[in-house]
């Protein structure tokens, strides 16, 4: 099955501990991203990559840190957690085709207490 | 820079109601137009799409059609159901970046 596959779903970490979401594609994708929700605020993009070796900042990097080593894997980093970091977090990727749409995760809900 | 502003919410309708949710766009270029849809405790999905103007998306009865004159991607369904209880996302995309930008999103309650 296509799929984009996020762990944890729910994590509750301290403050300053870092941390590692991880993200995969079996979808041989070349684009993915991480987008975070908050109330209100809608999804805001943080980091995407455009193929592997190759990423760029969003709209709201500040706190994190993205790799992408191999094609399939684009995990996130929170070095130094905050609580303002609590958010529940989306993994997407996608084809190049450009009218295709993303494909998103199921979302990790991090708590950062 | 490109945006995405959606109506405020949260909607309540009766079950086999009219359904619009209001999205209109600011964007260089062409950009293409996506609804997105969150269940409860789910990811989003991609509901419907439109690449180009007078398109029109359609999936699981609901439609939008790209209106370039007005900049505008409005989401309808003739007649909604229960299921249909869930958070909707317009969006678009526009540029090499590929970045999706996303409206806030709209909670939509269908009671029976």
């Amino acid at each position: 099955e296509a799929q984009v596959t996020q762990n944890p779903r729910y994590l509750i970490t301290v403050t300053g501990k870092k941390l590692t979401v991880t993200c995969s594609q079996n979808m041989n994708h070349e684009y993915m991203s991480w987008y975070r929700q908050d109330p209100g605020l809608g999804l805001r993009q943080i980091y995407y990559s455009m193929n592997v070796e190759v990423t760029d900042k969003g709209d709201v990097p500040e706190g994190y840190k993205v790799s992408r080593k191999e094609k399939r894997n684009f995990p996130l980093i929170l070095e130094s957690p905050s609580p303002n970091q609590t958010s529940l977090y989306f993994c997407a990727s996608r084809g190049t085709a450009t009218n295709y749409g993303y494909t998103f995760g199921s979302g990790t809900r991090l708590t950062v207490v | 820079g490109n945006s995405v502003t959606q109506m405020e919410g949260p909607v309540t309708l009766s079950e086999e109601a009219f359904l619009t949710i209001n999205c209109t766009y600011t964007a260089t270029g062409y950009p293409s137009l996506f609804w997105y849809v969150q269940y409860p405790g789910e990811g989003l999905q991609l509901l419907l799409k439109a690449t180009k103007a007078d398109d029109k998306g359609s999936n699981k009865g609901f439609e939008a059609t790209y209106r370039k004159e007005t900049t505008s991607f409005h989401l309808e369904k003739g007649s909604v159901q229960v299921s249909d209880s869930a958070v909707y996302f317009c969006a678009l995309r526009a540029g090499a970046n590929s970045k999706l930008t996303f409206g806030k999103g709209i909670t939509l309650s269908v009671r029976p």
